[in-house]
């Protein structure tokens, strides 16, 4: 079956602590994205990435670091720096071929600060 | 800037009783525009999406929405709610500004009363 994986379904972190969420697929996809979602807020870019060893901030980057070695693989940390990380991430990807234009997402991983 | 807009937070109908979800967007192309569903404590699952021909498209589990380029909106509709599509939905536009997003509107969530 394809499609998009995170891991955990749940996070606890610490006063301090960096945390890394996972976000793997087997889509082949080229491009893949991060979001943070807030009760009435929905979701918001955090980062995205067009290309493997590529990588762009989005709306909210500040607080969050993400790397892109392998195309299957977009992992997020949440750094000490990110004073209000309680949320829930979401994983997307996408196929950067014409008139694909559509996000898969994963089913999130929720965030909670100790 | 781009932006999408869902006036309504939240909506109440009666099981049978027929749907409408407002979006409007500000994009100043062509948008591609769609419409996302969540379960909570889930990830976004799609229901239909419009890139170009027929504005009037069909998504699955019965919904369907109308993009008018004069009132800038895409409209959700179902003609019959049944008790399972009690979730938030999320209006969206894909947009390509230094690579390809996808803007999310604030959501709507939809009670469904039996």
């Amino acid at each position: 079956d394809g499609g998009i994986t995170q891991s955990p379904k749940y996070l606890f972190r610490k006063e301090g602590q960096n945390v890394t969420l996972s976000c793997e697929q087997n889509l082949n996809h080229d491009a893949m994205y991060w979001y943070r979602q807030d009760p009435g807020q929905g979701l918001r870019l955090i980062y995205y990435s067009q290309i493997v060893n590529d990588f762009q901030k989005g709306d909210i980057a500040e607080g969050y670091s993400v790397s892109r070695e392998k195309k299957e693989s977009f992992p997020l940390t949440v750094t000490s720096a990110q004073k209000n990380p309680t949320a829930f991430y979401l994983c997307a990807s996408r196929t950067t071929s014409a008139t694909q234009e559509t996000q898969y997402f994963g089913p999130g991983t929720r965030l909670l600060v100790l | 800037a781009q932006s999408v807009t869902q006036p309504d937070i939240h909506i109440t109908v009666s099981e049978g009783a027929s749907l409408e979800l407002r979006c409007n967007y500000s994009y100043g192309a062509t948008p591609y525009l769609f419409w996302y569903v969540q379960s909570p404590g889930q990830g976004l699952q799609l229901l239909l999406k419009y890139f170009s021909g027929d504005t009037l498209v069909q998504g699955i589990k019965g919904f369907e929405a109308e993009f008018k380029r004069s009132q800038s909106s895409f409209n959700l509709r179902k003609p019959s709610v049944h008790w399972s599509d009690a979730a938030e939905y999320f209006c969206a536009v894909g947009v390509h500004t230094g690579g390809f997003k996808t803007i999310f509107g604030a959501g709507t969530r939809l009670f469904v009363k039996a």
